[in-house]
């Protein structure tokens, strides 16, 4: 299958810092990214989609102005968290979309904010 | 009304025999596709099968096997031989409109345990 790599894997920051997280589809063109967010034994929530060169498509009740999508190219997302608090803290997973059907998901980051 | 309903949040299973994870759904758009995915305590999402709304056959793959029953809106993830890797949690997913890409509906996940 193909694959999607997020980096880092693992980040503690200090509240009120900025975070970003990389999502990166290594052997195939991803012209939609999603990011889901995923709190401790709970299901996948989507946060965001976002479309290679345009805008993120928010979903209601995520703060676009906190969390900064950008999609610059067909193999790279970026997520950032900006002045991060504690309630923060989450599991991020991203995924990228090739082809008909097929939604590839990274390994997941994990945000610690202290 | 939830997308996705996973009604089972753990199951036990002993290791060699088969388990079935239910997942119902509500649709009503007529071109759907159904995913089942496992997630190990490592996080990562790993694909497991998928079933098209018009596939005429359950979906198999290897050890995995989706009981699908369009009228009753389920798609059970049956899976043969359990190991002891098995044990994670697996999550049941929709997409509508398979072509559009549309969002993914997520349930909230089955906890499976193999025993020895």
């Amino acid at each position: 299958g193909a694959v999607v790599s997020q980096h880092p894997s693992w980040v503690i920051c200090k509240s009120g810092t900025s975070v970003k997280i990389e999502c990166r589809s290594l052997d195939f063109q991803a012209t939609t990214m999603f990011w889901y967010r995923q709190f401790p034994k709970q299901s996948l929530m989507l946060m965001a989609t976002s479309n290679e060169g345009s805008k993120a498509t928010y979903e209601q009740g995520v703060e676009k102005d906190k969390f900064l999508i950008n999609h610059a190219s067909l193999t790279l997302s970026t997520l950032t968290v900006t002045s991060a608090h504690p309630e923060d803290s989450s599991f991020y997973i991203c995924s990228g979309k090739r082809e008909y059907n097929e939604q590839y998901f990274g390994p997941g980051t994990r945000l610690t904010v202290t | 009304a939830q997308k996705i309903t996973q009604t089972q949040p753990g199951m036990f299973v002993q290791e060699k025999e088969a388990v079935t994870l239910d997942c119902t759904y509500d649709t009503s758009d007529p071109s759907y596709g159904l995913f089942w995915y496992k997630q190990p305590s490592s996080g990562e999402m790993i694909f497991l099968i998928y079933q098209g709304s018009y596939d005429q056959q359950n979906a198999t793959e290897g050890r995995y096997s989706l009981n699908f029953q369009k009228a009753r809106k389920s798609a059970n993830l049956v899976i043969s031989a359990s190991q002891l890797g098995d044990s994670a949690m697996y999550f049941c997913a929709m997409r509508e409109s398979p072509n559009t890409g549309n969002q993914f509906y997520f349930g909230t996940g089955t906890s499976l345990t193999v025993i020895p």
